[in-house]
């Protein structure tokens, strides 16, 4: 595998499941993040890591949690969502947070329905 | 917080064309990059700018950093069907913590 991938592609889950989002980048990178796209708006950061740890929540609701055991993996663990929670989460990752060029590489996304 | 306007909204465009899409910004800012998104797909990096007034080109793309730091701007010449597809310019702000600002994109529709 390069770059960064993500598993699922796709996801139709009823509002009471739980299900995880996996993030799994194969560039070396430090820092990895977790995006939201809407239809019609901008994207919207969730969630940033920086050597594994937390350095951004962007007021995300807490029945998203994001979990990061490595700098390689990424997971956003759902339960409880709502149908407005529908949409292209997309994963990211650089080469670090601050201080230099941080090019950010996306992977291809999870398609998620609430039903 | 340091917003991004990006312009125009959508274009329909006849294979052949050039095109010109830019950013801009009420603040400063220090890395503006611009990334293509295919439908069902992520954005893939297109160009990467670093210093005031650079200009770099990809291929049939040219992409400059504009000299105030303010704006940007990005050309594709000689369109192809291929070019569809959604656009976004993204910058770093003077805060340096890392995060990129994203411009709403602009949406590329190429007529053969």
């Amino acid at each position: 595998e390069t770059g960064v991938t993500q598993t699922p592609r796709h996801l139709v889950m009823g509002m009471t499941n739980k299900k995880s989002l996996k993030c799994e980048q194969h560039l070396g990178h430090n820092a990895m993040y977790w995006y939201k796209q809407s239809a019609k708006k901008p994207l919207e950061l969730m969630f940033v890591y920086n050597f594994k740890e937390q350095t951004e929540n962007n007021s995300v609701p807490s029945r998203f949690s994001p979990e990061c055991p490595n700098s390689s993996h990424l997971f956003l663990h759902l339960h409880t969502l709502q149908p407005e929670d529908s949409a292209l989460y997309l994963c990211a990752s650089s080469h670090q947070l601050a201080g230099g060029p941080n090019e950010q590489f996306f992977g291809p996304g999870t398609r998620l329905t609430v039903l | 917080g340091q917003q991004l306007n990006q312009s125009p909204q959508s274009m329909f465009i006849q294979e052949g064309e050039d095109v010109s899409m830019n950013c801009t910004s009420s603040s400063i800012f220090n890395t503006w990059l611009w990334y293509k998104q295919d439908p069902g797909e992520g954005p893939v990096l297109l160009i990467a700018l670093y210093k005031a007034g650079e200009l770099t080109s990809n291929g049939r793309l040219t992409a400059q950093f504009g000299i105030t730091r303010k704006d940007s701007f990005l050309n594709i010449s000689a369109s192809i069907p291929s070019d569809v597809g959604i656009y976004f310019c993204a910058g770093h702000g003077s805060s340096n913590t890392g995060k990129l600002i994203f411009g709403q994109g602009t949406t590329l529709q190429v007529k053969p």
